[in-house]
């Protein structure tokens, strides 16, 4: 069974800092590793999908990595701001129609 | 994102009532899926289908059922609430086995 943690649950960083969020998945069977974003009482918006034939992906300010072999995905924040202020949870995709399993998120919050 | 609504928004109901929560999309997506968001446990796959009356189950499935009668519909039944199914529940749908999923507003339940 598919387990995806994210480490720490919250984080709290001064604006204009360049930040890591982690993830880390148990079964490195994945068919792809997705990014979202959450802000209070929405659902969420997809961040980054990463094919697991790839290595990074980047959009805009964003940039998550996938490293299969070690069961670890990371997203890359730059000069973050305090919209960036949001939950970001991980998912791996196992590929049988598509379901997710989700990490539990991390609450970021970027002070002005 | 993707034309996808949930109705209602938010419903409280009494322990032991049935209760219908519906999924409508526009996007034509062949994938639909029913999360439940808790606190402590994160999202946590329901039920999803792949295809007009074609559904399986996902990892918290007891106390739920589904229907997909078309494309753009899909419905999530609980045949007889308890507090334990007090939580907020997203639809999600998708394209290919392999894309990301795209998420509803929400549906906030309390159950008393």
């Amino acid at each position: 069974k598919q387990e995806v943690t994210q480490i720490p649950a919250a984080l709290s960083v001064p604006e204009g800092e360049n930040l890591v969020l982690n993830c880390s998945f148990t079964d490195s069977a994945i068919y792809n590793l997705q990014w979202f974003r959450q802000d209070p009482g929405k659902g969420l918006t997809s961040l980054l999908l990463i094919q697991s034939s790839q290595r990074e992906q980047t959009s805009g300010r964003l940039n998550a990595s996938l490293d299969k072999s070690s069961g670890r995905s990371t997203l890359y924040i730059a000069a973050s701001q305090p919209g960036d202020s949001a939950t970001y949870l991980c998912a791996a995709n196992t590929g049988a129609n598509s379901k997710l399993t989700f990490g539990k998120g991390i609450t970021l919050s970027v002070r002005p | 994102d993707a034309g996808i609504t949930q109705s209602p928004r938010h419903k409280v109901t009494e322990t032991g009532t049935p209760v219908t929560l519906r999924c409508h999309q526009t996007e034509n997506h062949r994938y639909m899926y029913w999360y439940r968001q808790d606190p402590g446990h994160g999202l946590r796959l329901i039920h999803y289908s792949y295809g007009v009356k074609d559904t399986d189950k996902g990892e918290v499935s007891d106390g739920y059922s589904v229907s997909r009668s078309k494309t753009e519909d899909f419905l999530l039944t609980l045949e007889s609430a308890t507090s334990s199914q007090t939580s907020v529940y997203f639809c999600a749908t998708g394209t290919l086995s392999t894309d990301t999923q795209y998420f509803g507003p929400g549906t906030r339940l309390t159950v008393l």
